[in-house]
């Protein structure tokens, strides 16, 4: 059964304390993203990365990192320097082609401050 | 730079009534235009899109849109909404194949269906 999982589906992240947020997928697709959705504004994009081992900035990147050592995976720091934090985080992944052209999204994971 | 314009945050209808969500794009390019559906605590889920073929595109729980490039729209209808399409929907634009495919969302429209 193909898809993109994340995990946890709650975190909760005390003061000064970095958190890392995964996200998986088994669709073989190359390119991944993770997005931030707050009330009221859309999704908004933080990282995305079109291949293993390069990424590039987002709109709203300040305060957060990633990683790209496979290709299945995509795991997202939240970092202290982001004051914040309190949202809900989306990962997605690509598939490409003309007519294929589509973003698949995995379930979610709610970020909480302490 | 692309944006992307959801007319109304909320929308109210009757069980049976038609649905109509209204999306505006700017874009310098051809775009890749999307719908896509959230339900509370979920993932979104592709409705529809519409990527250079037919300017009418039909999607999945009897959703449709009609891209028209004169106006820059990208409108979801649906004839009789049912209770169950209650959710938030966004209307988003990408760079397209071959470039980044990063997607740039509306702030989303809250469906509320009454009985």
């Amino acid at each position: 059964d193909g898809g993109i999982t994340q995990s946890p589906k709650y975190l909760f992240r005390k003061e000064g304390q970095n958190v890392t947020l995964s996200c998986e997928q088994n669709l073989n697709h190359d390119a991944m993203y993770w997005y931030r959705q707050d009330p009221g504004q859309g999704l908004r994009l933080i990282y995305y990365s079109q291949i293993v081992n390069d990424f590039q900035k987002g709109d709203i990147a300040e305060g957060y990192s990633v990683s790209r050592e496979k290709k299945e995976s995509f795991p997202l720091t939240v970092t202290s320097a982001q004051k914040n934090p309190t949202a809900f985080y989306l990962c997605a992944s690509r598939r490409q082609g003309v007519d294929q052209e589509t973003q698949y999204f995995g379930p979610g994971t709610r970020l909480l401050v302490l | 730079a692309q944006s992307v314009t959801q007319l109304g945050s909320h929308v109210s209808v009757s069980e049976g009534a038609l649905v109509l969500l209204r999306c505006n794009y700017s874009s310098s390019v051809p775009p890749y235009l999307f719908w896509y559906v959230q339900y509370p605590n979920q993932g979104l889920q592709l409705l529809l899109k519409y990527t250079s073929a037919a300017t009418l595109v039909k999607g999945i729980n009897g959703f449709e849109a009609e891209f028209k490039k004169s106006e820059t729209s990208f409108h979801l209808t649906k004839p009789s909404a049912h209770m169950s399409d209650a959710a938030e929907y966004f209307c988003a634009v990408s760079d397209g194949s071959g470039n980044t495919g990063k997607l740039i969302f509306g702030q989303g429209t809250t469906l509320q269906v009454k009985p």
